[in-house]
C-alpha cells in the first residue's frame, strides 16, 4: 500500500531534550516536505527536499533541522525543543509536478 | 507576496444547501491550485487540482485569474462533507513548495 509513515504519532517531552520525528515513504517520490499545523494558521511549510541531499527552507524553518540521506526517509530534528514548537506535524511526499501525499501526523507537546 | 487567503474560519450550512468555500490567492506567476480536505483526526487528502478540472464527491472549483480566486463549490451539501478544507498554492511549478490558506471548517447540519 502506498503510504507516508510518521513516527511517533504522539510525543510529550520537555524543553531542550533533542527529538527526531521520522518520515518514510514507499512511493519513490522525489519531493518530501514537513509542515506544522496550528489553529487559525493552517499548515505552514518548515522544510522541503527535492531529492537526496537537496533540501531548502520553507516558511518557518527556525528551530528545526532536516536531512535527506536516502530517498525514502526525511527526518525532522528538533535539537533544542521549546514550548512554541508544540504543534501537529505532517510529512508529505510527491513526484515532481504531482499532488502531495500526507502522513497521519505527529502531535508534539513540549513542556 | 505569495499568499492564500480563506476568509471564513467556519461555514455552517444545512444538509441539501449549496456550499461555497472561498479561496483567494496572491502570486505573480502562473498559479497551480489545490483543495485538500481533512476529516476529523485524519490525514489531509487531495480533493481537487485545478488543472485536472474534475468533480470529486460533487465538489468543483474553477480558477478565476481575473479575481485571483479558486472557490470550492457543491450544489447540495451532505453531512459527510463536514471537515476542514484547505486551499493550497504551488509556488515552484514542481508541487514541492506549497502555501496553504488558514483553512475553513465546514459543518453540515442535518
Amino acid at each position: 500500500e502506498a503510504q507516508v509513515t510518521q513516527n511517533p504519532r504522539y510525543l510529550i517531552t520537555v524543553t531542550g531534550k533533542k527529538l527526531t520525528v521520522t518520515c518514510s515513504q514507499n512511493m519513490n517520490h522525489e519531493y518530501m516536505s514537513w509542515y506544522r499545523q496550528d489553529p487559525g494558521l493552517g499548515l505552514r511549510q518548515i522544510y522541503y527536499s527535492m531529492n537526496v541531499e537537496v533540501t531548502d527552507k520553507g516558511d518557518v524553518p527556525e528551530g528545526y533541522k532536516v536531512s535527506r540521506k536516502e530517498k525514502r526517509n526525511f527526518p525532522l530534528i528538533l535539537e533544542s525543543p521549546s514550548p512554541n514548537q508544540t504543534s501537529l506535524y505532517f510529512c508529505a511526499s510527491s513526484h515532481s509536478g504531482q499532488p502531495q501525499h500526507f502522513g497521519d501526523g505527529t502531535r508534539l507537546s513540549i513542556l | 507576496a505569495q499568499r492564500v487567503t480563506q476568509p471564513e474560519k467556519l461555514l455552517s450550512v444545512f444538509k441539501g444547501a449549496p456550499v461555497e468555500l472561498k479561496c483567494n490567492y496572491s502570486y505573480s506567476g502562473s498559479p497551480e491550485l489545490f483543495w485538500y480536505v481533512q476529516y476529523s483526526r485524519q490525514r489531509l487528502q487531495l480533493l481537487l487540482r485545478h488543472i485536472s478540472r474534475e468533480s470529486i464527491k460533487g465538489f468543483t472549483a474553477d480558477l478565476n485569474k481575473g479575481e485571483t480566486s479558486f472557490h470550492l463549490k457543491k450544489p447540495f451539501a451532505q453531512e459527510e462533507d463536514s471537515a476542514m478544507y484547505y486551499c493550497a498554492l504551488s509556488v515552484d511549478n514542481q508541487g514541492g513548495k506549497l502555501i496553504f490558506g488558514q483553512g475553513t471548517e465546514l459543518s453540515v447540519k442535518p
